[in-house]
């Protein structure tokens, strides 16, 4: 268990440029979620893999954002035209199955500065 | 809509007892977790409620009232390295499966 993998750590880009970022899964581990975290915040859900299927999308979520998880194991964020207001920490996180006490276990996260 | 309130910062000193509070609004509660984050890393899990009690786990406890949609996590025996950010999350069965956070309480150790 090598634990949930983020990379870039930090990503610094000039407003309008696209970003994308990587989330490894602990293998096995067949849903993934995307989460966004501000200072003083706690973590905000954007949206859920389970396998390659992108279930669910939060409403809150602009259409620059767009994620992918091609063959059921890694996903990746892609945010286009990129705007101040998307510096922020976006945190992976994985699970095995949906029951309800389902725990996620997070990535250390991808910081994104956007000047 | 959901609402999820704790406070926002509370310190207390090395050894002592602390107990922070989450008050929360759901449709369809479907189970309520605490997570701990310390500063530039990722939440690490820490408990999960859904039937009204006390869920015991070392120095820490997590209690629940779904009548007063009301939890609070209990940290004893308070050591410096327990200074870090809680957070209340809750699943709603309205919103789908993902965990809404609250906005975690910041906790500071002292000597």
């Amino acid at each position: 268990d090598t634990g949930v993998s983020q990379n870039p750590r930090h990503k610094i880009t000039k407003r309008g440029q696209n970003v994308t970022f990587r989330c490894d899964p602990i293998s096995e581990h067949n849903r993934l979620y995307w989460y966004r975290q501000t200072l003083g915040q706690g973590p905000e859900f954007l949206t859920y893999f389970q396998n390659e299927a992108q279930l669910e999308k939060s409403r809150l979520l602009s259409d620059r954002f767009s994620a992918e998880r091609p063959k059921g194991s890694f996903s990746t964020l892609e945010i286009q035209r990129t705007e101040q207001g998307d510096s922020a920490m976006y945190l992976c996180a994985s699970s095995t199955n949906l029951a309800v006490n389902e725990k996620l276990f997070f990535g250390s996260g991808t910081q994104l500065s956007v000047l | 809509g959901q609402n999820i309130d704790q406070p926002t910062e509370m310190t207390a000193t090395e050894g002592a007892i602390v107990q922070i509070n989450c008050t929360y609004q759901t449709s369809g509660f479907n189970g309520l977790f605490w997570y701990q984050q310390h500063a530039g890393e990722a939440p690490t899990f820490l408990s999960y409620n859904v039937l009204d009690g006390l869920e015991e786990k070392g120095r820490f406890s997590s209690f629940l009232s779904r009548s007063k949609g009301y939890s609070y996590l209990l940290l004893k025996e308070l050591q410096m390295k327990d200074s870090a950010s809680y957070l209340c999350a809750v699943r709603d069965r309205q919103a789908g499966t993902a965990l809404i956070f609250g906005k975690g309480t910041t906790l500071s150790v002292s000597s």
